[in-house]
């Protein structure tokens, strides 16, 4: 069983449409969770963070955590062809930064 | 200069070759670490240095040799490398535990 799964896409959605990413993880104890937009060939960029249930939002960006059912994901309001990207799921498990865990990533593709 | 800074960008090297990648960041982080990104693969943890001890070694070949002079500089020796070693390697730094990280460019390793 992978520790941290995503759909690997691609996820076409129309400009101006909500983008829906998901990402579920195995560590129960995980406490930290991060979203990382990466373009081809280009380094990892960070999107948002959260540690608590419930959402956080940044901008077009709401985090939305779910504890519980070992849930993270991110939501993309009014996406813009700008952002078809690969978004990746990182996961810090019990043992601190030194069990971060990332998913493959899910490709984002915005239509215009 | 800001960020994480990777050198160099591209890299190809012989399988007998002995070669260095160099990290920089100039964030005032206190943990840095390396990265690989290999296609349609998670990007692998490879090593952690927390204040320039190292905390992590994924079960990483020692053909790979990490170094961590002080906070802020790391390096990556390599040494006989196999083809299955080419891809993108990363380091990124954080301020602490279940901080996010921030990434370098990268450095495009191919084995010839």
């Amino acid at each position: 069983q992978k520790e941290v799964e995503q759909n690997s896409g691609p996820l076409s959605v129309p400009e101006g449409a909500i983008a829906s990413l998901n990402c579920t993880y195995s560590d129960r104890g995980s406490q930290s969770f991060f979203w990382y937009r990466q373009y081809s060939g280009k380094s990892p960029e960070l999107i948002m963070f959260i540690y608590s249930n419930g959402d956080k939002e940044d901008g077009r960006f709401t985090a939305q955590l779910n504890k519980a059912s070992q849930y993270v994901s991110l939501l993309i309001r009014d996406s813009q062809p700008s952002d078809s990207a690969t978004y990746l799921c990182a996961v810090i498990g019990t043992g601190g930064y030194q069990k971060v865990t990332f998913g493959t990533g899910t490709k984002l593709q915005v239509i215009p | 200069e800001t960020g994480v800074t990777q050198t160099p960008r591209h890299l190809v090297m012989g399988m007998t070759n002995k070669k260095s990648l160099k990290c920089e960041q100039h964030l005032g982080h206190n943990a840095m670490y390396w990265y690989k990104q290999s296609a349609k693969k998670p990007l692998e943890l490879m090593f952690v240095y927390n204040f320039k001890e190292q905390t992590e070694n994924n079960s990483v070949p020692s053909r790979f040799s990490p170094e961590c002079p002080n906070s802020s500089h790391l390096f990556l020796h390599l040494h006989t490398l196999q083809p299955e070693d080419s891809a993108l390697y990363l380091c990124a730094s954080s301020q602490g535990d279940n901080q996010p990280q921030h990434f370098g460019d990268g450095t495009r390793l191919s084995i010839l």
